[in-house]
C-alpha cells in the first residue's frame, strides 16, 4: 500500500507564474489535508477536503490560492501569480475518515516551492 | 493561531541519553499527537493520546497527558543518533489538527 504521494517534490516558480501541486491519498483515505510549513516553524493548516467537497478552507489565502479533490485523481494545490512569500514547503496529509473519529494523518513527503 | 507550543524549541544530548520534550495548549481537546520529521522530510506519527489518557507508552517513547495543566510531555528513553529530528506535537479540535513550532533534537554520537 503505497503511501501518500506528492509531487512534484521540489518546484521553482517565477513570480507571477502558476504553481500546482498534486497529492494522491493512501488508498481507501477519502480525507486530504494540505498544510504549508516554512523553515524551522510547524505546519500551517490551509485546507481539508473530501472527496469533490472543500470542507474548511479557513487556512488558505482567499486571493490565488484553489484547492480540488475530484472524484478521480490526485487533490491539487493550485497558486496562482506566486509570489516569493510563497517559497515553502507544502505537505499534504491524508486519513481513512475525519481525524475526529481516527486522529493519526499520514504524510507525503511534501513539495517545496520556490519563487524566484 | 498556533495552539501547541514546544519547549524546548532545541535539545542536544548524548546518544543513550534520555531526551524530554514538552508541549502546552491552549483550548479543550479531544486528543493530542506527537510526530516527528527528518530534515527534508514528511511527517511521520508516532503516538497519539487521548484526553482521556494520562499516560502512553511506545518502544521507547513515553507520552503524559495533563488536561489540567493543558501540557504533555514526550520522554524518548535511550535515545540514538537515529532520534536526530524535529518533534512536533499536534492538538485535534475539531477536526483540525493545530501544530506548535516544534523541538529541533540532536543526539550526539
Amino acid at each position: 500500500n503505497a503511501g501518500v504521494m506528492q509531487n512534484p517534490r521540489h518546484l521553482v516558480r517565477r513570480r507571477g507564474q502558476e504553481a500546482r501541486l498534486r497529492c494522491s491519498p493512501m488508498k481507501g483515505h477519502s480525507h486530504v489535508y494540505w498544510y504549508r510549513q516554512l523553515p524551522e516553524e510547524g505546519l500551517k493548516f490551509m485546507v481539508y477536503l473530501q472527496k469533490e467537497n472543500i470542507i474548511d478552507e479557513s487556512g488558505m489565502p482567499k486571493e490565488r490560492f484553489s484547492a480540488e479533490f475530484p472524484k478521480e485523481g490526485p487533490s491539487i494545490l493550485r497558486i496562482q501569480q506566486v509570489v516569493r512569500g510563497d517559497s515553502a514547503a507544502y505537505f499534504c496529509a491524508s486519513s481513512p475518515q475525519g481525524l475526529s473519529n481516527t486522529g493519526e494523518l499520514f504524510f507525503g513527503e511534501g513539495s517545496r516551492l520556490t519563487v524566484l | 493561531s498556533q495552539q501547541g507550543e514546544e519547549d524546548p524549541q532545541a535539545l542536544s544530548i548524548q546518544e543513550g541519553e534520555n531526551a524530554t520534550m514538552n508541549c502546552s495548549y491552549k483550548t479543550s481537546i479531544n486528543n493530542l499527537q506527537w510526530y516527528r520529521q527528518n530534515s527534508g522530510r514528511g511527517l511521520v506519527h508516532l503516538i497519539l493520546i487521548r484526553s482521556n489518557e494520562r499516560e502512553k507508552h511506545s518502544g521507547r517513547l513515553r507520552v503524559t497527558l495533563d488536561t489540567s495543566k493543558k501540557s504533555s510531555s514526550l520522554l524518548i528513553t535511550a535515545s540514538r543518533a537515529a532520534d536526530t529530528a524535529s518533534y512536533f506535537c499536534a492538538t485535534e479540535s475539531n477536526y483540525q489538527l493545530i501544530w506548535g513550532a516544534g523541538t529541533k533534537l540532536i543526539i550526539k554520537p
